[in-house]
Order: structure tokens, then C-alpha cells, then sequence
């Protein structure tokens, strides 16, 4: 079956400017988790997503980012007036049950911010 | 404050030799480990994972530990090329997030 897919797999954009990172879990899958991973760091958490429940934003590191989850399937990462530092890869990961101890990631998108 | 650590950044073992990749954490209420393999321009994928109450579980070439305070391992045998990756060690309690260690990259030598 298909996997998490996220879109788009690169971005370059300028300072500044926002951005929307995009995210299919895989069908069924009732949490949903993304993370990013700057260069030479491990993977941050930044916003997890579980059913209706009200998302876990505890992870975001600043009042930039946001995320949102439409009709408990896709979900959107939004990045407003981007800086040089949220260079990054951002992983998009779900989980089929609230009792499931393992994610599965998708590929990526690679953000690059001039 | 890193409560998962991996110490080691890189690690290059023969081919057929094994493998013992290490990994510390700080926090007692972690009730769940999970090891992810990760290519270049690839998403993480599930390796294997080991409840805090068990010392062992193994699937095929590879084997985690959990029999000192605080600390596993993931062991690899035979090692293989394909096993090149960056190994990355990670722990959750409940569903939450997973946090993450900053990996260790993995050279298998032919």
C-alpha cells in the first residue's frame, strides 16, 4: 500500500517569504507527527496531531510555524516569513492507532531558505 | 537538554563483522525504544523497537538490548553493505512524539 507521501520534495525560497509544506498520511491513520531535522542535528519534533483531539504544538519554535490537519487526513505545515535557520528537512510521520508506538515517515521535503 | 543520546557519530565495521550501535537516555519515563535506519534523500523507516520491560528482542540479523540502566544497543550480524545508513535511536512514553537521537552513521567496509 502507499506510504506517507509529502510534497513539494525541495523548496527554495527567499527570506522572508512563506511557505506550505504538504503531508498524506497513510490512509487510516489517526496520528500524524512532523518533524524536522537541521543540519548535522536528530530529528525535532515539532507538532503531533491525534483523531479530534486539539494537536500537541509544543515542539513549534516560534509563532512562525503552524500546522494544520483537514478532515483527519492531509495536513499542511506552514511556514510564514521564513528565515535562514528554518533551513531544513521536514518529515511528516503517521501512525495508524493512538496505541501505536511506531511512526512511519515519508521522504521529506528539503527546505532551503536564501 | 538531549535526553537521547547517541555518542558516537560514526562507526565503520568490516562486512560479516558486527555491528553494536549504542544509545543513552535521561529520561526513566520512556516506556518505549525504537531504532530507524535512514538512507540519504529518504525518510526514516522502522528497524525494530523494545518495550522498557523487556531486555531483548531480536528480528533476523538484528538484535536490541536493553539490560543496563538507561542505556541500549542495536546489534547487527552479519553486517552488510546494504547496512550502510545513519541509525538513528529514539524513545517515547504512551503515543507521544519520539525523541530522537542525533544518529549514528554506519559504514559497512566490503
Amino acid at each position: 500500500g502507499a506510504g506517507v507521501s509529502q510534497s513539494p520534495s525541495n523548496k527554495v525560497t527567499e527570506k522572508g517569504k512563506d511557505v506550505e509544506l504538504r503531508c498524506d498520511p497513510i490512509s487510516g491513520h489517526t496520528a500524524l507527527y512532523w518533524y524536522r531535522q537541521s543540519l548535522g542535528q536528530g530529528l525535532e519534533f515539532l507538532i503531533y496531531f491525534q483523531g479530534n483531539s486539539a494537536p500537541d504544538k509544543s515542539g513549534l519554535p516560534s509563532d512562525r510555524f503552524s500546522a494544520e490537519r483537514t478532515g483527519g487526513s492531509v495536513s499542511t505545515l506552514t511556514i510564514q516569513r521564513t528565515q535562514q535557520e528554518d533551513s531544513a528537512v521536514y518529515l511528516c510521520a503517521s501512525s495508524p492507532s493512538p496505541a501505536a508506538d511506531t511512526q512511519y515517515f515519508g521522504p521529506g521535503t528539503r527546505l532551503t531558505v536564501l | 537538554d538531549q535526553q537521547v543520546k547517541q555518542n558516537s557519530p560514526s562507526l565503520s565495521v568490516q562486512e560479516g563483522r558486527i555491528s553494536i550501535l549504542n544509545c543513552d537516555y535521561t529520561n526513566s519515563m520512556f516506556d518505549y525504544f525504537l531504532w530507524y535506519k535512514k538512507y540519504p534523500a529518504e525518510g526514516p523507516t522502522f528497524l525494530i523497537s523494545i518495550s522498557s520491560i523487556k531486555d531483548k528482542n531480536e528480528d533476523g540479523r538484528f538484535t536490541v538490548l536493553n539490560k543496563s540502566a538507561k542505556h541500549l544497543s542495536l546489534h547487527i550480524v552479519p553486517s552488510q553493505p546494504g547496512d550502510s545508513a545513519v541509525y538513528f535511536c529514539a524513545a517515547n512514553f504512551g503515543n507521544e512524539k519520539l525523541t530522537f537521537g542525533t544518529g549514528t552513521r554506519l559504514t559497512i567496509i566490503p
